[in-house]
């Protein structure tokens, strides 16, 4: 029951700016949608989350279509250390403590 | 502030051994969840637990697998009779509280590497 469609992979030079696309066209008025990364052996770790606004934060910009359907993390700066797997989640406002996480976007950071 | 500290990071066993994999939560956090991680695919919730409750396990196996998060020490995930097909790697997370209308964030560990031969 995948809720969000990612690329498989990206590529992305250092120094740039990473944008990764997110479909969710299926979600729901009370659906948030959240980004995680995982860098390679290590656990989950959240980036930003974001209802219909735009948000942002130390790590990365969300950007959220006026629809809703789709989103945008962005990286401002993407450095080597920011390689790792993107993934993309939409969860309901109320309490559901099950993150359910597809193979998101591998994406990795050239020099 | 130590952040949520799973071990041991690599577990190696036998078809047929049992496994303890054991999670300390952030200070404070009263909320643990443990997630499964099969090669090359993305991660699977399997048990939900609060102090000496097991709040939601519907996404543990009905055989074999047992969590647990007792008053004092850590909470334990348990694997009896291990088979090859769990070789995976284990993540546990932790959260504050679920306080009603708010997410939580989930904070999660390192993980441990089950390796079974």
């Amino acid at each position: 029951d995948a809720k969000t469609t990612q690329p498989t992979s990206m590529d992305c030079a250092e120094g740039r700016a990473a944008n990764l696309p997110c479909n969710h066209s299926t979600i729901s008025g009370n659906e948030y949608v959240y980004w995680y990364r995982q860098i390679h052996s290590q656990g989950p770790q959240y980036i930003i989350h974001g209802l219909k606004n735009n948000e942002t934060n130390e790590m990365a910009s969300l950007i959220i279509t006026e629809d809703r359907k789709s989103s945008t993390l962005i990286l401002p700066h993407a450095t080597l250390r920011d390689t790792a797997v993107y993934y993309c989640i939409v969860r309901p406002r109320s309490n559901d403590y099950k993150l359910s996480f597809g193979a998101g976007t591998t994406v990795t950071v050239r020099a | 502030n130590a952040g949520v500290m799973q071990n041991p990071r690599h577990l190696v066993r036998r078809r047929g051994q049992e496994a303890r994999l054991r999670c300390s939560p952030m200070k404070g956090h009263s909320h643990v969840y443990w997630y499964r991680q099969l090669p090359e695919e993305g991660l699977k919730f399997m048990v939900y637990l609060q102090k000496e409750n097991i709040i939601d396990e519907s996404g543990m196996p009905k055989e074999r697998f047992s969590a647990e998060f007792p008053k004092e020490g850590p909470s334990i995930l348990r694997i009896q009779q291990v088979v090859r097909g769990d070789s995976a790697a284990y993540f546990c997370a932790s959260s504050p509280s679920r306080t009603s209308g708010y997410y939580n964030e989930q904070f999660f560990g390192p993980g441990t590497r089950l390796t079974v031969l």
